[in-house]
């Protein structure tokens, strides 16, 4: 079955260092979405890309999607306290499925 | 507008005993997913109702049944609770579709099950 995996597993930075999780899929994927869980907290969904290429941004955080489409990465630009939390990838293959796959997450920490 | 509700909140189970979980959707959606959460771990896809019906299910056993009511509201069961089964479960609604790629899930505040 489709397998999502995330790296890193864990990422410790100072505030104002940059950060990046990445994401790569077993299988070509219909779209991939982001999610980001706070500690106790349940997932929020970020953005979804869809086409292949396909760059986004919101504020500090810039996702883009692989020429493939199967690969994706989140980058957050001068990390501040507040982007403490896990962040996970989720896959969907399309057509068919009506399952997202999600990645074990990489888990950020900040350091004030 | 009320957001994805879950209850309870927490709980706790022995071995062999059976499990209700509740799941609200957000007002407007009509399709609700189940995950499992392991600890450290990413959510796990249970299944999927949409219509008052299973349209998918994930890698899980039988043990891991549910139910959508007319008004989209869903319940998980699970029989024969195993230690293996202590996480935490997420519900999450969408506005789904046919055969279009899936809309934001919007995830509920789950219920941690605790088996002993």
């Amino acid at each position: 079955g489709q397998q999502v995996m995330q790296i890193p597993q864990y990422q410790h930075v100072q505030e104002g260092e940059d950060f990046t999780t990445y994401c790569n899929s077993s299988t070509t994927l219909s779209n991939i979405q982001w999610y980001k869980q706070r500690p106790g907290g349940h997932p929020v969904f970020l953005i979804q890309l869809v086409k292949s290429g396909e760059v986004k941004k919101q504020k500090r955080l810039t996702f883009q999607f692989g020429e493939a489409k199967k690969n994706s990465s989140l980058h957050i630009t001068a990390t501040q306290t507040t982007d403490v939390g896990t962040y996970f990838c989720a896959g969907w293959s399309g057509a068919g499925s009506y399952q997202l796959t999600f990645g074990k997450g990489t888990k950020l920490s900040v350091i004030p | 507008d009320a957001g994805v509700t879950q209850s309870p909140t927490h709980l706790i189970k022995t071995r062999g005993q059976q499990v209700t979980l509740r799941c609200s959707p957000k007002s407007g959606h009509d399709t609700v997913s189940w995950y499992q959460q392991a600890l450290g771990q990413g959510p796990q896809f249970i299944f999927q109702y949409y219509e008052e019906e299973e349209r998918q299910r994930g890698n899980f056993p039988d043990r891991f049944s549910g139910h959508q009511f007319p008004n989209y509201s869903s319940e998980l069961n699970v029989n024969a609770l195993l230690l293996g089964d202590s996480a935490l479960y997420l519900c999450a609604s969408s506005s789904r579709r046919r055969l279009m790629a899936p809309d934001t899930q919007y995830f509920g505040p789950g219920t941690r099950l605790t088996v002993l």
